[in-house]
């Protein structure tokens, strides 16, 4: 059973640029969660998705956009980079409504400089 | 809308002693989870212990075990017996039954356990 994968694990990227981080959800999970955790913080809710549908928001702004495709992997995109945007980025997988099957990935670390 | 405080930045705790971390929330549901997460060096965030509030009887996982208070909002997790490898930053997470399944965590607690 392969756990959570997420790619980049680094990434440097310039303020005002586009970035795209990727994540394969555990095998049967069909639920995509990506959260946001700024230095010293915890992890805050972006949006999940679900059967390919977003399925929940946080308070982000609309530059924060994701897909899901049919085999269940996700994509973070977030457009016109702003310094704050620097942070841990958290892919985390579960079967639909089963918080106990939360399956995190080790995140994917951004940069805005 | 939910929030979770941990009032414990930092602890520290010798090899082979208990510790317990603090946590409490604010909601106005019944029905909900509450979780404690591990996040070592590695970043990957591991489910340590889980609570449902409809259970009175508290969760126990080894030597990890918490104290529910569903009256007082509060959710303390004990660590008995502590290993080096606990050392890592500890949060409490409460999320709500029925769709969605965000989870809301608190700013955590970093835990050194030291010989």
């Amino acid at each position: 059973e392969t756990g959570v994968t997420q790619s980049p694990t680094h990434l440097i990227k310039t303020r005002g640029q586009q970035v795209t981080l990727r994540c394969s959800s555990q095998s049967g999970h069909n639920t995509v969660s990506w959260y946001q955790q700024a230095l010293g913080q915890g992890p805050q809710f972006i949006f999940q998705y679900y059967r390919e549908e977003e399925n929940g928001r946080g308070n982000f702004p609309p530059r924060f956009s994701g897909l899901q495709f049919p085999n269940y992997s996700s994509e973070l995109n977030v457009n016109a980079l702003e310094l704050d945007d620097s942070a841990l980025y958290l892919c985390a997988s579960s079967p639909p409504g089963l918080l106990d099957g939360y399956t995190f990935g080790s995140g994917t670390r951004l940069t805005v400089v | 809308a939910q929030t979770v405080t941990q009032s414990q930045p930092e602890m520290s705790v010798q090899e082979a002693e208990t510790v317990t971390l603090s946590c409490t929330y604010d909601t106005s549901e019944n029905n909900y989870y509450l979780f404690w997460y591990k996040q070592p060096p590695s970043r990957q965030m591991i489910l340590v212990i889980r609570q449902e509030a409809y259970k009175q009887q508290n969760a126990t996982e080894n030597r990890f075990s918490v104290n529910f208070q569903k009256a007082a909002k509060s959710f303390s997790l004990k660590i008995s017996d502590s290993q080096l490898g606990d050392t890592a930053m500890y949060f409490c997470a409460f999320g709500l039954t029925g769709g969605g399944n965000k989870l809301t965590f608190g700013t955590g607690t970093q835990l050194k356990v030291e010989l």
